[in-house]
């Protein structure tokens, strides 16, 4: 079974742009997490999605938005970027009961800002 | 809301021997679940071992183990017969469940650098 793929592996862009993360989920997943790594702030969640609706959100700025298909596929979108958006940003997808089916990974989407 | 600490920031092994990682977390929630995340120079985070806080046993995996400790709210993480391969950053992670509220995903601590040495 194919694990989570997040597309691109690597992003540069400038202040002020914007950009737009995939991620497609383990197959018969249903729910996808978002989290944000930094070497200052470490690991934070931005939000998750499960059957196409945000159920959870962070304490991240509006700049920081998301959607999911119908088909689990999750993207991520950062608007106004700013220089301290540069990070390593996660996906994690799960079957969707909280806990009781752990999260995985991909492998990341490494996002500078110049 | 959840806070997870892990005091060590590094820690050395001899492969082939035995390191425990500490892991403290707090919440107010009687509904939780633990975990420990392998994360390599590869970047993917990977599960290690998981333990739901309604279960007095200790989750095991192989070579991996933990110490939890409810009342004390530690989770400590206990590695055997260490492998070149176990070399990566190690971080201790604490999710809500449902009948909390769960809003906040995982809430992960800073992570500890464990170095194998040959």
């Amino acid at each position: 079974k194919a694990g989570v793929t997040q597309t691109p592996r690597y992003l540069i862009k400038t202040r002020g742009q914007q950009v737009t993360l995939s991620c497609s989920p383990i197959s018969g997943h249903r729910s996808v997490s978002w989290y944000q790594q930094t070497p200052g702030q470490g690991l934070q969640f931005l939000f998750e999605y499960f059957s196409e609706t945000q159920r959870n959100k962070g304490n991240f700025p509006g700049r920081f938005s998301g959607r999911q298909f119908s088909n689990s596929r999750s993207e991520m979108n950062v608007s106004t970027l700013e220089l301290g958006d540069s990070a390593l940003y996660l996906c994690a997808s799960s079957l969707g009961d909280r806990g009781s089916q752990p999260q995985h990974f991909g492998d990341g989407t490494r996002l500078s800002i110049l | 809301a959840q806070t997870v600490t892990q005091s060590q920031p590094e820690m050395s092994v001899q492969e082939a021997e035995t390191v425990t990682l500490s892991c403290t977390y707090d919440t107010s929630e009687s509904d939780y679940y633990l975990f420990w995340y392998k994360q390599p120079p590869s970047r993917q985070m990977i599960l290690v071992i998981r333990q739901e806080a309604y279960k007095q046993q200790n989750a095991t995996e192989n070579r991996f183990s933990v110490n939890f400790q409810k009342a004390a709210k530690s989770f400590s993480l206990k590695i055997s017969d260490s492998q070149l391969g176990d070399a990566a950053m190690y971080f201790c992670a604490s999710l809500e469940g449902y009948s909390g509220g769960g809003a906040d995903g995982l809430t992960f601590g800073k992570g500890t650098h464990l170095i194998i040495q040959p």
